[in-house]
């Protein structure tokens, strides 16, 4: 069984501060993890994904999210926030089994950036 | 560009009506994905399909939703009779098989917007 956790449902920042999305998941197994975005109106978008090579991944627009197996963790980071990140954000754990995979999402975090 | 296509992106229609939703996944993705999305819910899924073989749809009222492959350009998605609380996002979303396994990443479409009045 697996399930994800998003710690915020909302997470609110100034135009130019750090931003820091959580996200907590349980597996039996080494899962892949993954941070999707959804600006309004539209279909979800790939920002990063882990699939067990490096521990901090790099996505696009300036994020990134290390994964912690200790902590069970994959929080998604940015140093400096912008106005256009405002967006819903969706922490993704995924673990193969019988040869397919299925993904758990986690309920979102809503991104607010304030000017 | 390759992309998921779904249509119509917006339907309004009345309670008891049949309501069709349409995607067209990547081409080479085999695996397919329907999903609903409501502000109480989240993202639940509803129905996925491996070399349009259903693998899934516990999450879809039988009684009502149907989802179908007819050819492996197309998937369905039917609600027959809808009702109000069908009123959502319905979003599909494809991806890729290596070695029977897809890696995990989904390519969504925009998503159709159901309104059941």
């Amino acid at each position: 069984a697996q399930s994800v956790t998003q710690l915020d449902s909302h997470v609110s920042v100034s135009e130019g501060t750090p931003v820091l999305l959580r996200c907590n998941y349980s597996s039996s197994y080494s899962p892949s993890l993954f941070w999707y975005v959804q600006h309004p109106n539209k279909g979800l978008q790939l920002l990063l994904k882990y699939t067990s090579a490096a521990t901090l991944v790099k996505g696009i627009n300036g994020f990134e999210a290390e994964f912690k197996k200790s902590e069970t963790s994959f929080h998604l980071t940015k140093p400096s926030a912008h106005m256009s990140d405002a967006a819903e954000y969706f922490c993704v754990v995924s673990l193969a089994s019988g040869g397919s995979y299925i993904p758990t999402f986690g309920r979102g975090t809503s991104l607010i950036v304030h000017p | 560009d390759a992309r998921v296509t779904q249509t119509p992106r917006h339907k309004v229609t009345e309670m008891g009506q049949e309501v069709t939703m349409r995607c067209q996944p990547i081409l080479g993705h085999n695996t397919v994905f329907w999903y609903r999305q409501t502000m109480m819910q989240g993202l639940e899924l509803l129905a996925y399909f491996r070399n349009r073989a259903p693998l899934d749809d516990s999450g879809m009222p039988k009684d009502r939703f149907s989802a179908e492959m007819p050819d492996a350009t197309l998937a369905t998605l039917k609600i027959q009779p809808s009702e109000p609380r069908d009123s959502a996002v319905y979003f599909c979303a494809s991806a890729p098989t290596r070695q029977g396994t897809f890696g995990g990443e989904l390519f969504f479409g925009e998503g159709s917007r159901l309104t059941v009045l």
